[in-house]
């Protein structure tokens, strides 16, 4: 595909239950970045990947969140037992590598509303 | 600690000219950009700025001074569809990017 996809587009679940988002960075992009942003606010950084490997986890709110990476392609953030703070918009973005002008592209994202 | 200020919202008018500053300070520097974004979307890349200067690209430009921790976006002959949030971010010496909160601007007829 010519840009980030994610998937779902939209997702509400129930407080308690586990959700997992995924993301396809634009092909031959070694670098991929997780953002939250909440309504009317910046982005916050949840993690990043160069390869399938996490060189930085120090986004991540709490221990319910996870991420992993595989054949350098694909990613999933997982929040387990989802609370009603967890609802927000996710943005993944990628990039070619994570050098000074390597440009991030977006995703549509994933709006996530926790009942 | 690592700070990207920009003011919050700016309201301009149809046709004219707006100014959006950016100010940082951050460990180290390696490139400074730009993205819009407009209500619901995600954002989308503008400008990158790595030596001082004006960049120009046709209606937008963005202006850097690494001397002062300072850059600035200028639009010029705006038009409604301007108006969006736009986010200033600075590169750091580890190549983390470090995000400002945005600069939401209002465009009126």
């Amino acid at each position: 595909g010519a840009g980030v996809s994610q998937s779902p587009s939209n997702k509400v679940t129930e407080k308690g239950k586990d959700v997992e988002l995924r993301c396809d960075p634009i092909s031959g992009h070694t670098a991929l970045y997780w953002y939250r942003q909440r309504l009317g606010q910046g982005l916050e950084f949840l993690i990043y990947f160069q390869g399938n490997s996490a060189p930085d986890k120090s986004g991540l709110p709490s221990d319910r969140f996870s991420a992993e990476r595989t054949g350098e392609s694909v990613s999933t953030l997982t929040i387990q037992r989802t609370q009603q703070e967890d609802s927000a918009v996710y943005l993944c973005a990628s990039s070619l590598g994570s050098g000074g002008a390597d440009t991030q592209y977006f995703g549509p994202g994933t709006r996530l509303t926790v009942l | 600690g690592q700070n990207i200020d920009q003011p919050t919202e700016m309201t301009a008018t149809e046709g004219a000219i707006v100014q959006i500053n950016c100010t940082y300070q951050t460990s180290g520097f390696n490139g400074l950009f730009w993205y819009q974004q407009h209500a619901g979307e995600a954002p989308t890349f503008l400008s990158y700025n790595v030596l001082d200067g004006l960049e120009e690209k046709g209606r937008f430009s963005s202006f850097l001074s690494r001397s002062k921790g300072y850059s600035y976006l200028l639009l010029k002959e705006l038009q409604m569809k301007d108006s969006a949030s736009y986010l200033c971010a600075v590169r750091d010496s580890n190549y983390q990017l470090i995000w400002g909160a945005g600069t939401k601007l209002i465009i009126k007829p």
